[in-house]
């Protein structure tokens, strides 16, 4: 089945630095959400790509959608105390009709020191 | 509020006893989904309906698991049985029914199985 992959599981820096954190798919994927989870919170929708090769940004969040679409990488500048969470990367299968059924990666919890 | 509702927040329960949940989904929405997340794990896709038809199940939901949307407004997830490996965040969202869409997840129930 499919798997979606996440690194790093864990990430601490100093605010102000920058972080990456990068989703492998086994399978090719319609389109790739990031969802961000606050400690004690539920998943927050950030964004979605759909074209291979996209790149958005969103203020200080750079997001890309590989080639093959299979892979995808949130990129964080000058990190906040405010970015303190979970990222998870999902996306359905390509092809098929589950739409709606989305497969996350286990997340890379981010810790900022202030 | 017109975000997922989730009712109750908190259950505890002993092994062997059925809980029931309820979701009550942004009222636009037709689409409706049924996730579990252990810690430090990704949501794990459970079932979704689109308005009362449920159009996929996990293969991994075993047969005490069972959920219904009957007018497909909200929807309730029972689990008969309940064992300890029972215990989890159970989420539920909602989207609008198109090809590419972004999930609003509610604040989740937390089950603890004694």
């Amino acid at each position: 089945g499919q798997q979606v992959m996440q690194i790093p599981q864990y990430q601490h820096v100093q605010e102000g630095e920058d972080f990456t954190t990068y989703c492998n798919s086994s399978t090719t994927l319609s389109n790739i959400q990031w969802y961000k989870q606050r400690p004690g919170g539920h998943p927050v929708f950030l964004i979605q790509l759909v074209k291979s090769g996209e790149v958005k940004k969103q203020k200080r969040l750079t997001f890309q959608f590989g080639e093959a679409k299979k892979n995808s990488s949130l990129h964080i500048t000058a990190t906040q105390t405010t970015d303190v969470g979970t990222y998870f990367c999902a996306g359905p299968y390509a092809g098929g009709t589950s739409y709606g059924k989305l497969t996350f990666g286990q997340g890379t919890i981010l810790t900022v020191h202030p | 509020d017109t975000g997922v509702s989730q009712d109750p927040r908190h259950k505890i329960t002993k092994r062997g006893q059925n809980v029931t949940f309820r979701c009550d989904p942004i009222s636009e929405h037709n689409r409706l989904y049924w996730y579990r997340q252990t810690l430090g794990q990704g949501p794990e896709f459970l079932t979704y309906f689109q308005n009362e038809a449920q159009l996929e199940k996990s293969r991994l939901l075993s047969d005490r698991f069972s959920a219904e949307r009957p007018k497909g407004s909200f929807s309730t997830l029972e689990i008969q049985r309940t064992e300890q490996g029972d215990s989890a965040m159970y989420l539920c969202a909602s989207s609008f029914q198109r090809e590419y869409n972004e999930q609003f997840f509610g604040p989740g129930t937390r089950l603890t199985v004694l």
